[in-house]
């Protein structure tokens, strides 16, 4: 049973416009989500976070939404461009104890068509 | 070296083979993760090393035995492996402790099981 779902495997969008990419979870024990970004035969590489005492957190043309009510967050880009077209991961974590574990989605495909 | 380094990044090997994968980072971290990532699959956690706790997915086979002789190395040693376990093996590290703890990713490396 998967605790974090990307629904959407693929997502295509225009330069210039909004990309947003969705995640849902079920533990409400979750309290710190991060997203990634990979490349082809490349390592993750993280890109943002929000812990659970917030519902928004930003860094330049990247927002994260959290929320918990409805166990949702979302990636918003904006503007988008075609480098940022990679796979996207969502991941939880439990920030309990001494070894925090990353649970992960299955990412969706993000393509910026110029 | 900066980062989280691994090498090698690929490796094809047969089914009688042992070898290892290695990972270091430079990063001044406390905590070091294994994740195996399949096709179509999300990134999935093998093993966590936290301040000489070692933490495992009770799910991965005997034929995989990490090692962590200290805060910046992680070995993963492999034996007896079969096809079903070509996959991109990710090494990762973090502080290990506060509520936002993010672990950082290596590149990867890619394996083959023939």
């Amino acid at each position: 049973d998967q605790q974090v779902k990307q629904n959407s495997p693929s997502l295509s969008v225009q330069e210039g416009r909004i990309s947003i990419l969705n995640c849902d979870y079920t533990n409400s024990m979750f309290d710190y989500f991060l997203w990634y970004k990979k490349y082809p035969a490349e390592g993750p590489t993280f890109l943002i976070s929000i812990s659970s005492i917030k519902d928004k957190n930003e860094d330049g043309r990247f927002t994260v939404f959290l929320n918990k009510s409805a166990k949702h967050l979302s990636l918003h880009i904006v503007p988008s461009q075609p480098g940022d077209s990679a796979v996207y991961f969502c991941a939880a974590q439990i920030s309990s104890g001494s070894a925090r574990q990353l649970t992960f989605g299955s990412g969706t495909q993000l393509t910026v068509l110029p | 070296e900066t980062g989280v380094t691994q090498t090698p990044r690929h490796l094809v090997m047969g089914m009688t083979n042992k070898k290892s994968l290695k990972c270091e980072q430079h990063l001044g971290h406390n905590a070091m993760y294994w994740y195996k990532q399949s096709a179509k699959k999300p990134l999935e956690l093998m093993f966590v090393y936290s301040l000489e706790e070692r933490v495992e997915n009770n799910s991965v086979p005997s034929r995989f035995s990490p090692e962590c002789p200290n805060s910046s190395h992680l070995f993963l040693h492999l034996h007896t492996l079969q096809p079903e376990d070509s996959a991109l093996y990710l090494c990762a590290s973090s502080l290990g402790q506060g509520a936002t703890d993010t672990q950082y990713f290596g590149p990867g490396t890619r394996l083959t099981v023939l």
